[in-house]
């Protein structure tokens, strides 16, 4: 079947815009992640959402950055007033029971702020 | 606070040869470990796990040893083929992280696999 699919697959846009990245997970996961790879670093987590609830938006970096799954599939990753720090790999992943089971990658959205 | 550690940035081994990845962690309480493989331009891509019950997990040509009392993973590829260059990840979860299943990664080491 289709795997985890994001859109876009590459975003450029400058300091100060608003952003929005999406996520389509594999039919039917319940649970959905999103990460952030930095450059020669290893995915950073974000956000766990378990159907339409974020369950642990620890990783959250700051007020920014917003995310929301409003029917339990399709999540957005929202981004306000992009700083050039926040350029890197937004990986979204899901799965079927959340803890202790593998999470499926999608190829991510590569953000460059500049 | 860096909870899991990859310290080898990169490997270089001959084709047909034993490549070894290691992985060193510091909660005591992560009690599930997965190594992920990612090629250029792509996402991470599963690979194999243990759980902290195990001490050993083989699938194919992959191995995953755990050491819990030295807080230690390592991933054995044999034999190693040129498609298996990437970079690999150690990544592990577990209680102790909030029990929501998200994973802690490693920086990742770079193999090259060489003809």
């Amino acid at each position: 079947g289709a795997g985890v699919s994001q859109t876009p697959s590459n975003k450029v846009t400058e300091k100060g815009k608003y952003v929005e990245l999406r996520c389509d997970p594999i039919s039917g996961h319940t649970a959905l992640y999103w990460y952030r790879q930095s450059l020669g670093q290893g995915p950073e987590f974000l956000i766990y959402f378990q159907g339409t609830g974020a369950a642990d938006d620890s990783g959250l970096p700051n007020d920014r950055f917003f995310a929301v799954r409003p029917e339990g599939s399709v999540s957005t990753l929202k981004i306000q007033r992009t700083e050039r720090g926040d350029s890197a790999v937004y990986l979204c992943a899901s799965n079927n029971r959340g803890r202790a089971d593998t999470q499926y990658f999608g190829p991510g959205t590569r953000l460059t702020v500049l | 606070d860096q909870q899991v550690k990859q310290n080898s940035p990169s490997l270089s081994v001959q084709e047909g040869r034993i490549s070894i990845l290691n992985c060193d962690y510091t909660n005591s309480m992560f009690d599930y470990f997965l190594w992920y493989k990612k090629y250029p331009a792509e996402g991470p891509t599963f690979l194999i796990s243990i759980s902290s019950i195990k001490d050993k997990n083989e699938d194919g040509r992959f191995t995953v040893f755990l050491n819990k009392s030295a807080k230690h993973l390592s991933l054995h590829i044999v034999p190693s083929q040129p498609g298996d260059s990437a970079v690999y990840f150690c990544a592990a979860s577990g209680p102790g992280s909030s029990n929501t299943g998200k994973l802690i990664f490693g920086q990742g080491t770079t193999l090259q696999v060489k003809p």
